[in-house]
């Protein structure tokens, strides 16, 4: 079964700092998502991770995997109040088709 | 893109009645649907998966009389809290899988449904 822990589940920044949220997974995935949620709405997608080594970008997100390391990591560029939200992590095991989400990270980007 | 609705958004109900929620693929069919309940600060916990035309799988420690998943269609799946009680007010969220013109690969998830059970 697979297990998904992400830290740290609190995060709270200066603007203009940088930060990387980190994501273990404990068996093999064959896809790692990133999700952004703002209080009381749903999730936004952010990144799909689908081999190893691959790393994707938008605007001051970038997400990477390493697939051997079984970690995934999101990391924050300069950071601005806009980005405060809660970020899920959740791996899909290799057979089936259902999602393991992460506990949650919730930043806080002060000004 | 591929778009998930949920209906309702917010549903106040009292104990011991049932509510209905919707979960609709506008765009896209969707083969697949699952059901998620999220408690407040905390994760997306899986209930239940559901294929078009067939029972829906329920996770571990999810009441199936209790939840009733039903997906009729390639674009429509429903969850029914029967006889809810305080205990169930959580927010429920749907995702749609893709089967046909969109990618299998990723999960569209629904705006949510807020359940209140005083």
């Amino acid at each position: 079964e697979l297990k998904v822990e992400q830290n740290p589940l609190f995060l709270s920044m200066q603007e203009g700092k940088n930060y990387t949220i980190y994501c273990n997974y404990s068996t093999t995935s064959d896809r790692l998502y990133w999700y952004r949620q703002d209080p009381g709405k749903s999730l936004e997608s952010l990144f799909v991770l689908l081999s190893n080594g691959a790393v994707k970008q938008e605007g001051r997100l970038m997400a990477s995997l390493d697939t051997k390391a079984r970690l995934s990591t999101l990391h924050i560029t300069a950071a601005v109040h806009d980005l405060s939200a809660t970020y899920f992590c959740a791996g899909k095991e290799t057979s089936g088709s259902r999602l393991t989400f992460g506990e949650g990270t919730q930043l806080t980007v002060n000004p | 893109g591929a778009v998930v609705s949920q209906h309702p958004s917010r549903v106040i109900c009292k104990s011991g009645t049932s509510v209905k929620i919707e979960c609709r693929s506008l765009d896209f069919q969707a083969t697949t649907m699952f059901w998620y309940r999220q408690f407040p600060k905390k994760s997306l916990m899986l209930m239940a998966t559901s294929n078009e035309g067939s029972k829906a799988t329920y996770e571990q420690g999810v009441e199936k009389d209790k939840f009733l998943i039903n997906h009729a269609s390639l674009t429509l799946s429903t969850l029914t809290v029967t006889s809810a009680h305080p205990e169930d007010s959580s927010f429920y969220i749907c995702s749609a899988r893709g089967g046909l013109r969109i990618s299998t690969d990723t999960q569209y998830f629904g705006p949510g449904t807020r359940l209140t059970v005083l």
